[in-house]
């Protein structure tokens, strides 16, 4: 069984700052790992992911994240955040190498603030 | 990335009725599309999966003679909400993906019953 903490329901910041969201995940298999972000009534979009490989993954809109397998994170980062960028963000695992469902956290909502 | 449509993105419909949402992977074969629902502020729930051709796999809790689902083609599905009361009304979200690892969303439906 697997599953994903989020450890902030709400993150403020001012713009221009750097912002990290937290994600920690448990589980008895490899998994892929996924940032999705959800702007108000809309669906998710994918920022990024780690399959495999380098453990540090850029996505879009300036984001990162780095996967650390002792730690059992995900956290995502962004050096300068702009107002464009509040909404919830998601973080979920999903066992690696299989069609298996991927498991949401309870999402983090990124407030920034002018 | 991957093109998910998902009509429509708001319906207000009587109490008694049914509504029907349809999902669509407009440029590639969903070869599983899953159905979430999100109460206001949380997280995404997993309804169903389902797999075309196959009946859907149903989470605990969630009533299949209440959601629907079909999934007749590689390209489409469809829930049908029956018989929709009050607290039916939510935001439903599908998701699709194919022979690639991440899932690609649509843009939700908010369903409203009064």
């Amino acid at each position: 069984a697997q599953s994903v903490t989020q450890l902030d329901s709400q993150v403020p910041v001012f713009e221009e700052a750097p912002v990290e969201l937290r994600c920690n995940y448990s589980s008895s298999v490899s998994v892929y790992l996924f940032w999705y972000v959800q702007y108000p009534n809309q669906g998710l979009q994918l920022l990024l992911k780690y399959l495999s490989g380098s453990t540090l993954v850029k996505g879009i809109n300036g984001f990162e994240a780095e996967f650390n397998k002792s730690q059992t994170s995900f956290h995502l980062r962004k050096p300068s955040v702009h107002i464009s960028d509040t909404a919830e963000y998601f973080c979920a695992p999903t066992p690696g190498g299989s069609q298996g469902n991927l498991i949401f956290g309870k999402g983090t909502k990124l407030s920034v603030k002018p | 990335g991957a093109v998910v449509s998902q009509h429509p993105s708001r319906v207000i419909c009587k109490s008694g009725t049914s509504v029907k949402i349809e999902c669509r992977s407009l440029d590639f074969q969903a070869t599983t599309m899953f159905w979430y629902r999100q109460f206001p502020k949380q997280s995404l729930m997993l309804m169903a999966t389902s797999n075309e051709g196959s009946k859907a796999t149903y989470e605990q809790g969630v009533e299949k003679d209440k959601f629907l689902i079909n999934h007749a083609s590689l390209t489409l599905s469809t829930l049908t909400v029956t018989s929709a009361h009050p607290e039916d009304s939510s935001f439903y979200i599908c998701s699709a993906r194919g022979r690639i690892t991440e899932a690609f969303f649509g843009q939700g439906t908010r369903l409203t019953v009064v």
